[in-house]
């Protein structure tokens, strides 16, 4: 089974901090994504990335950064977090090619910017 | 990106009621996937759909690609308790790498 695993279920930061979120993947897909989950609006993607190194900003990229140094680990920063970040981020992980491109999710980390 | 429509936003329904919900969009699709997400954590894939007109069971779930290439159905036959959640469309756009585009979701309530 594809396992999506992120370091954190629940986190509390204050308005300012750096925030580190995350996500490590055991199916060495090449694919990673950084979503954030609202009420209503479905999930919205932040950035993605289709190969170490390598990241392309999504759908709402702005007061947020990625890193992915090694294929199995895709990390989400939040340079200086701000109240309108409160939110559930989800992270996924899919394989190569550009069909079938089934997305796997982690748990999810919920975030609370206080 | 856009987001696909999907409706309805929310169902109550009674325990052994089937369940219907669907999702729009104006773009063309060559992958439909419906997920459920269970209250805390992430989405689950339920069913994958690839061509146009495909019809795909899993368990008492059938979902269909839709014959424009521009919608898809989910039913849930007999629903349970463990059915509540909330039930994701997502797509992905024939000219869109690997990406997919999500409804908004449908939170279902399985009431005894």
């Amino acid at each position: 089974d594809v396992k999506v695993t992120q370091s954190s279920r629940y986190l509390v930061k204050r308005t300012g901090e750096k925030v580190f979120l995350e996500c490590v993947q055991d199916m060495d897909h090449e694919n990673m994504f950084w979503y954030r989950q609202d009420p209503g609006l479905g999930l919205r993607l932040i950035y993605f990335s289709y190969d170490v190194k390598m990241k392309e900003k999504g759908d709402i990229p702005e007061g947020y950064s990625v890193s992915r140094e090694k294929k199995e680990r895709f990390s989400l920063i939040l340079e200086s977090a701000s109240t309108n970040q409160t939110s559930m981020y989800l992270c996924a992980s899919s394989p190569p090619g550009v069909t079938k491109n089934i997305q796997y999710f982690g748990a999810g980390t919920r975030l609370s910017v206080l | 990106g856009q987001q696909l429509n999907q409706s309805p936003q929310s169902m109550f329904i009674q325990e052994g009621e089937d369940v219907s919900m669907n999702c729009t969009s104006s773009s063309i699709f060559n992958t439909w996937l419906w997920y459920k997400q269970d209250p805390g954590e992430g989405p689950v894939l339920l069913i994958a759909l690839y061509k146009a007109g495909e019809l795909t069971s899993n368990g008492r779930l059938t979902a269909q690609f839709g014959i424009t290439r521009k919608d898809s159905f989910l039913n849930i036959s007999a629903s349970i308790p463990s059915d509540v959640g909330i039930y994701f469309c997502a797509g992905q756009r024939t000219d869109s790498w690997g990406k997919l585009q999500f409804g908004a979701g449908t939170q279902v309530v399985v009431t005894p």
